[in-house]
């Protein structure tokens, strides 16, 4: 079965690196999606992106995050400055119909520690 | 979207139904009702959704009430495997980039 896949699995930085996490979603998906879960919280939006442009983002989703889809296949969240609340589980997602009520799939996801 | 309300944990005997209730009082007309689960901190998964009608699939049913206010997801033989937070949302269709708006959800214990 087709999956979104998530790299790296748990990456450690030092505040005030830059980070970048990468997903491949799933081929034949059109829609792309970053979320997050800081510790013991609730899953959170970042942003949606289709057609090569953002078409949606949340207020967490600051000047310090960027997304890019450099080679059509995989889609990036990049962190330029990294904080200590930084520290979350960062999900992936993709999904492929255009009537906008399928559903999302998600990756196992990246888990981001900053020190 | 419209809010949602669930209760924030039940428990299941293994080989039980369990049924996860949702309220949803102001849901609009367009708006669908969708039913995830994140088991232990993997990546939230998708289980069954609908707008008016009850929806069956291989993993759950969605039974949604006739004013569309409130809804249960079932499963019909909880396994241990299903111990998970399990999350209702709502959400409009037909808008490109539009997200889920996860809330706390249910957490389900299966237990033996």
């Amino acid at each position: 079965e087709p999956e979104v896949t998530q790299t790296p699995s748990h990456q450690v930085t030092q505040m005030g690196q830059e980070v970048i996490l990468r997903c491949v979603p799933i081929s034949n998906h059109l829609y792309f999606y970053w979320y997050r879960q800081i510790l013991g919280q609730k899953v959170e939006f970042l942003v949606s992106f289709y057609n090569n442009e953002i078409s949606e983002k949340s207020e967490i989703f600051d000047d310090q995050f960027s997304v890019e889809r450099p080679d059509g296949s995989n889609f990036t969240l990049k962190i330029r400055s990294t904080k200590l609340e930084d520290s979350a589980m960062y999900f992936c997602a993709s999904r492929w119909d255009r009537t906008n009520t399928g559903e999302l799939f998600f990756g196992e996801g990246s888990r981001l520690t900053v020190l | 979207d419209a809010k949602t309300t669930q209760p924030p944990s039940m428990d299941c005997a293994e080989g039980r139904a369990a049924n996860l209730p949702c309220n949803h009082s102001t849901i609009s007309g367009n708006e669908y009702v969708y039913w995830y689960r994140q088991i232990h901190s993997q990546g939230p998964q998708y289980i069954i959704h609908g707008l008016k009608n009850n929806e069956t699939n291989e993993m759950a049913s969605l039974i949604i009430t006739e004013d569309r206010k409130s809804s249960t997801l079932i499963l019909p033989h909880a396994t241990l495997r299903d111990t998970a937070v399990y999350y209702c949302i709502v959400r409009v269709g037909g808008n490109a980039g539009n997200m889920l708006t996860f809330g706390g959800g249910t957490r389900l214990m299966v237990k033996p």
